[in-house]
């Protein structure tokens, strides 16, 4: 059974920047990729980028180029999502999930780390 | 940027059908996924590759596409299937994944 667990919830300053990690187990970043997806307060879900393929360099949104990072240390088997140069528009519950091997699906999903941006 | 489109809501008694559209340019030509998100829980993967079901799924969900539409169906709905369900698309040339704004289904 794969799992993931993200790390906590975090505040952070306007202008600051967040890294929340996702940590697998059941299986490794050896074998799938993992993608990133936020959502809003009471709002819809909103890809954020990520693999296409295990061993793939990281897509990003457009939305989010220049302030997206994203990085699997296949080491720890952990990954990592950081976001620069926040706005409370970015105030939000952040999710890693897996892609489904073979397929486009994301199958698995972190249980999710909201980020509160607020002066 | 690819626009996918919803209906907000939908209203459906327990043990009839619900069905949930999805709509977007050429989405005939793209892989087509839907999930079911209950309040404060993470998403679910029910439909994947347009008409597949993982594992654990019930067979009472179903997808389709046809034209520039995909659809969702639930039959024989029950009060657990309330929930928001979105559809999502991956793009083979851009390799993005774009997701629809979501669909309120209210048993």
């Amino acid at each position: 059974q794969v799992r993931l667990v993200q790390s906590g919830a975090e505040v952070k300053k306007p202008g600051s920047s967040v890294r929340v990690s996702c940590e697998a187990s059941g299986d490794t970043f050896y074998n799938f990729a993992v993608n990133w997806v936020r959502q809003a307060p009471g709002q819809g879900l909103e890809w954020m980028g990520g693999t296409a393929r295990i061993f793939g360099s990281p897509i990003h949104a457009q939305k989010f180029q220049g302030r997206l990072s994203i990085i699997t240390d296949k080491s720890t088997n952990t990954a990592y999502m950081e976001l620069h140069s926040l706005t409370s528009e970015d105030t939000a519950t952040y999710y890693c999930a897996r892609v489904q091997p073979g397929a486009r699906g994301f199958d698995y999903w972190g249980q999710g780390a909201l980020v509160t941006v607020s002066s | 940027s690819y626009v996918l489109t919803q209906p907000p809501s939908v209203s459906v008694a327990p043990g009839e059908t619900a069905t949930i559209t999805c709509g977007g340019n050429s989405i005939g030509s793209k892989s087509v996924q839907w999930y079911q998100q209950k309040p404060g829980q993470a998403p679910v993967l029910v439909i994947y590759y347009d008409r597949d079901r993982p594992s654990g799924i019930p067979e009472r969900f179903s997808g389709s596409k046809s034209g520039n539409t995909a659809t969702l169906t639930i039959s024989r709905v029950e009060a657990g299937d309330e929930a928001d369900y979105y559809c999502q698309v991956w793009d083979n040339t851009s390799e993005h994944y774009f997701f629809g704004p979501g669909t309120k289904v209210t048993v």
